[in-house]
């Protein structure tokens, strides 16, 4: 079945590496993507991998696909208060035009 | 370039009524897709359109409908609102062909 699994929450102080995992179950993603949700507003896309390549980096962001596994994970460096906020991993489902989203993981930066 | 537009924003509906939301997807893109975020279900896939026809829809009641115009905005309707339909609705934009897919802000609805 179609399936997106993240841990809740992290927590992280100002300049620290964060990292957030993700696990899906159907075989047949073609992309993943990592959003971003502050409060109150819409999904900002932070990023998306192609089911065939293993890394991504953009600027503070490098996203790891071990395709074997089934996991996902987004490194943000240098993490700043404005990273806090909800970071929801997506896959695509081939020919549907449809993404099943996990339940989202809240990032608190401390200062 | 302008990004995913959503109206309205914010609205408030009468259990029973009905509402309709609209999307206007950036320039070029042929896909919007429809998704409802609520506390308890998270984000759930409503439906998705390309090029005015519906490619494929969620695990919804038949009170959920869509459609999309010739010039690729979207809107979709909730007939008979129930409390449970109180969420947040997001339009998502595409060319249809995979990779990149931006969401809107988003329209909060509010059913008392």
């Amino acid at each position: 079945g179609e399936d997106v699994e993240q841990s809740l929450f992290l927590s992280v102080r100002e300049g620290d590496s964060s990292v957030i995992n993700c696990t899906y179950t159907d075989s047949s993603s073609t992309y993943l993507y990592w959003y971003k949700q502050e409060p109150g507003a819409g999904l900002q896309l932070l990023t998306y991998i192609f089911s065939n390549m293993d890394m991504k980096q953009d600027q503070r962001l490098t996203v790891l696909l071990n395709k074997k596994d089934k996991h996902l994970s987004l490194r943000i460096a240098d993490t700043q208060t404005g990273d806090s906020a909800i970071y929801f991993c997506a896959e695509s489902i081939e020919n549907t035009g449809k993404l099943i989203f996990g339940q989202g993981t809240t990032l608190q930066v401390k200062p | 370039k302008a990004g995913v537009t959503q109206t309205p924003r914010y609205l408030i509906k009468t259990r029973g009524q009905q509402v309709t939301l609209s999307c206007s997807p950036i320039s070029g893109h042929r896909s919007v897709s429809w998704y409802q975020q609520t506390p308890g279900q998270g984000l759930q896939f409503l439906f998705e359109y390309f090029s005015e026809t519906q490619r494929n829809k969620g695990n919804f009641p038949g009170r959920f409908s869509g459609r999309q115009f010739s010039n690729s905005r979207s809107e979709m309707n909730v007939s008979t609102l129930e409390l449970g339909d109180s969420a947040l609705y997001l339009c998502a934009s595409s060319t249809g062909s995979g990779n990149t897919i931006y969401f809107g802000e988003g329209s909060w609805l509010t059913v008392v």
